[in-house]
């Protein structure tokens, strides 16, 4: 079974930063991109970020871009969102979810069939 | 990057009623990569469509997706009580994902 496990939320203050984390097992994790995708509570998706098989290729959303980055260690089976210069509007929960196309693609476009339960990140003075 | 809208915001039915929500987007979807997810409180999405009209693995068949280009649309041929939920489409045609608003099928 695919498990994706996220850690590293928190209460934070505005300016700071934080690094989430993404652990992935029951599959082979370079045969798939990773993405970010986050939810206030009680409001809708946000697609964060995304990333490719052996990070070649990276996307953001233009509300994060410039302050957080995607990065993943396939040795460790792990996705990481670096978040810098925090705003008390990234307040969310943060969920890591796997890509549903498996292969070496250049792509990260694909749909999202496995989600972690998410990590609260609380940004407030 | 693409905006979609969802309608209804929500959609009141009974168990055993059929469902049919829309997705529209501000431009066309590349290659229908257009998928749906279903959300109940307290839970990640799930998902329940993908490519506009394949089921992801495990999803029944009363979930059926359909369209193209800018006007999409999911269809639960008859509601179970498990399937009063939030749901979202999604574009992943583009270097920037979206996500439309959300319905919320809701118990009549």
């Amino acid at each position: 079974e695919v498990q994706l496990v996220e850690s590293g939320g928190g209460l934070v203050q505005p300016g700071r930063s934080l690094r989430l984390s993404c652990a992935a097992s029951g599959l082979t994790f370079d045969d798939y991109a990773m993405h970010w995708v986050r939810q206030v509570p009680g409001k809708g998706l946000e697609w964060v970020a995304g990333i490719n098989w052996n990070s070649d290729n990276i996307g953001y959303a233009d509300s994060v871009k410039g302050r957080f980055t995607i990065s993943r260690d396939n040795a460790k089976n792990s996705l990481y969102l670096q978040m810098n210069s925090l705003r008390a509007e990234d307040t969310a929960l943060y969920y890591c979810a796997k890509g549903h196309r498996s292969g070496s693609s250049y792509y990260y476009y694909c749909a999202l069939d496995v989600w972690g339960q998410g990590t609260t990140v609380t940004v407030s003075s | 990057e693409i905006v979609l809208t969802q309608s209804p915001g929500t959609l009141s039915l009974s168990p055993g009623e059929r469902a049919t929500l829309s997705c529209r987007a501000s431009q066309s979807v590349s290659s229908t990569y257009l998928a749906w997810y279903q959300q109940k409180p307290g839970q990640a999405p799930r998902l329940l469509i993908y490519g506009a009209s394949r089921r992801a693995t495990g999803i029944p068949d009363r979930f059926s997706g359909s369209g193209s280009g800018t006007d999409f649309t999911l269809t639960i041929s008859r509601l179970e009580p498990e399937d009063f939920a939030v749901y979202y489409c999604h574009q992943y045609g583009s270097s920037t994902f979206t996500f439309g608003p959300g319905t919320k099928v809701d118990i009549k």
